[in-house]
């Protein structure tokens, strides 16, 4: 099966970069995805990897390596919208199981 | 295009009466999911299904049903509600072709069962 940890809050300040881990054990899976989600929203998908390195994709990147069992989201240049809960996901076949979600704080 | 729809919105529900929740995308994906989240937490897989005609058990399925007869819609049934199921659910759907495919939610029904 899979199970995957991430921090449960990260406090950061506008402009600054901010890491959210996510440490995972599984079996048979093959990719780790990053989702948003507002308070009171849906998720949405940030990145996806499926190889070993950084995927960038503007302020936001994904890393991923698979013989550590990690991976981490980058945010560059926060900004007070990126206030949000951040999930990363493995994938086996379509399916995804989620991390409890890192809860991002924004502060002026 | 609307993408992925849900009704009802929220729902209050006695404990043992029957429930299904409507799921609706007019993306023509292959792949439609059911999600549950409870407060403070990530999102447990319910049922899935890859294509019309075919379902699968998640994480968590005990409890629910789900059937899909097309491409488009994929219900979620509460065959006898309890109290444990209250819960935000999300349904979402994607192409399911690659393992790359990017899932999309719909909005959300918030189910409080009392």
């Amino acid at each position: 099966g899979q199970s995957l940890e991430q921090p449960s809050e990260v406090t950061a300040v506008e402009g600054a970069i901010v890491q959210i881990n996510c440490t995972y054990q599984t079996s048979g899976f093959y990719g780790l995805s990053w989702y948003q989600q507002h308070d009171g929203g849906a998720p949405t998908f940030l990145s996806y990897n499926a190889l070993d390195g950084l995927e960038e994709k503007g302020r936001f990147s994904s890393f991923l390596s698979r013989s550590d069992s990690y991976g981490y989201l980058l945010l560059q240049e926060l900004q007070m919208k990126d206030s949000a809960s951040y999930f990363c996901a493995g994938t086996n076949a379509g399916k995804s199981t989620f991390g409890d979600g890192t809860t991002l704080t924004v502060k002026p | 295009i609307a993408g992925i729809t849900q009704a009802p919105t929220s729902q209050i529900l006695a404990a043992g009466r029957r429930m299904t929740l409507r799921c609706t995308q007019d993306m023509r994906h292959n792949a439609m999911y059911w999600y549950r989240q409870d407060l403070g937490l990530g999102l447990r897989l319910i049922h899935y299904s890859n294509t019309a005609g075919t379902t699968g058990k998640g994480e968590v399925p005990d409890g629910y049903s789900v059937s899909r007869a097309n491409t488009d819609d994929f219900p979620l049934t509460l065959a006898s509600a309890v109290p444990s199921q209250t819960s935000v659910y999300f349904c979402a759907s994607s192409d399911g072709k690659r393992e790359s495919d990017t899932q999309y939610f719909g909005p959300g029904t918030r189910l409080t069962v009392l």
